[in-house]
């Protein structure tokens, strides 16, 4: 069975200071990744999405920048946080882009 | 722009009773998709729909879509107090939107025992 990994499973951070969030996906080869931000009490986002290793879309502009360094793998950065990245940060895979997908348990990030 | 929403903010109902959440979209879509989100969780899969289905049913879930209204509903039947959730739609784009799920604001369901 596959299962997905999300780390840290909280974070609060400063105004400033950089960020790194975490994605991992066990049981499946070459899975389409995704990862999506929202902010509390209101929808989910589609930030990014990528089909291979080393390939990412990107679909919102938030400062954020995501990379696929390996094919279970998927990282969202960025070097200077803002207040507005406060939120609850989702990673998501697919077997294909049309099809179901399957979230992950989340990371609440609270920037103060 | 391609735009998913349910058309209801909350709904409120008794345990047993049936509810049914709506959504209405634009622009062409290649499937509709239903989601449960549980407090402090990530969102669940309830139905996908393509758009050349008009029906499908997920034991006590029921999800219709119309493609020339552009609109979708998700029944629930004989609810209980765990479907208590945040329900979304969301659409999945063609051509340039291929890969781009789109979700609507959510609708809170509150199931009272």
């Amino acid at each position: 069975a596959q299962t997905i990994h999300q780390w840290p499973v909280a974070e609060i951070k400063a105004v400033g200071s950089p960020l790194s969030l975490g994605c991992t996906i066990k049981g499946k080869s070459s899975p389409n990744l995704y990862w999506y931000w929202q902010a509390t009490g209101g929808t989910l986002q589609q930030l990014f999405y990528s089909i291979t290793v080393g390939q990412v879309e990107s679909v919102v502009q938030l400062n954020l920048s995501a990379s696929r360094p390996k094919d279970d793998q998927f990282i969202l950065s960025t070097e200077k946080l803002l207040l507005s990245h406060s939120g609850f940060y989702l990673c998501a895979w697919s077997l294909d882009l049309q099809d179901t997908q399957y979230f992950g348990p989340g990371t609440r990030l609270l920037v103060l | 722009s391609q735009l998913a929403e349910e058309n209801s903010w909350a709904l409120s109902v008794h345990e047993g009773e049936s509810v049914t959440v709506n959504c209405s979209y634009k622009t062409s879509i290649t499937a509709l998709q239903w989601y449960r989100q549980k407090s402090g969780k990530g969102p669940a899969q309830l139905i996908l729909i393509r758009s050349n289905e008009r029906e499908k049913r997920n034991g006590r879930l029921r999800a219709t879509l119309d493609t020339s209204s552009q609109s979708s509903s998700l029944s629930i039947t004989a609810t209980r107090c765990e479907d208590t959730a945040v329900y979304f739609c969301a659409t999945e784009g063609t051509g340039a939107n291929t890969g781009k799920l789109t979700f609507g604001h959510g609708t809170i369901l509150r199931v009272h025992p």
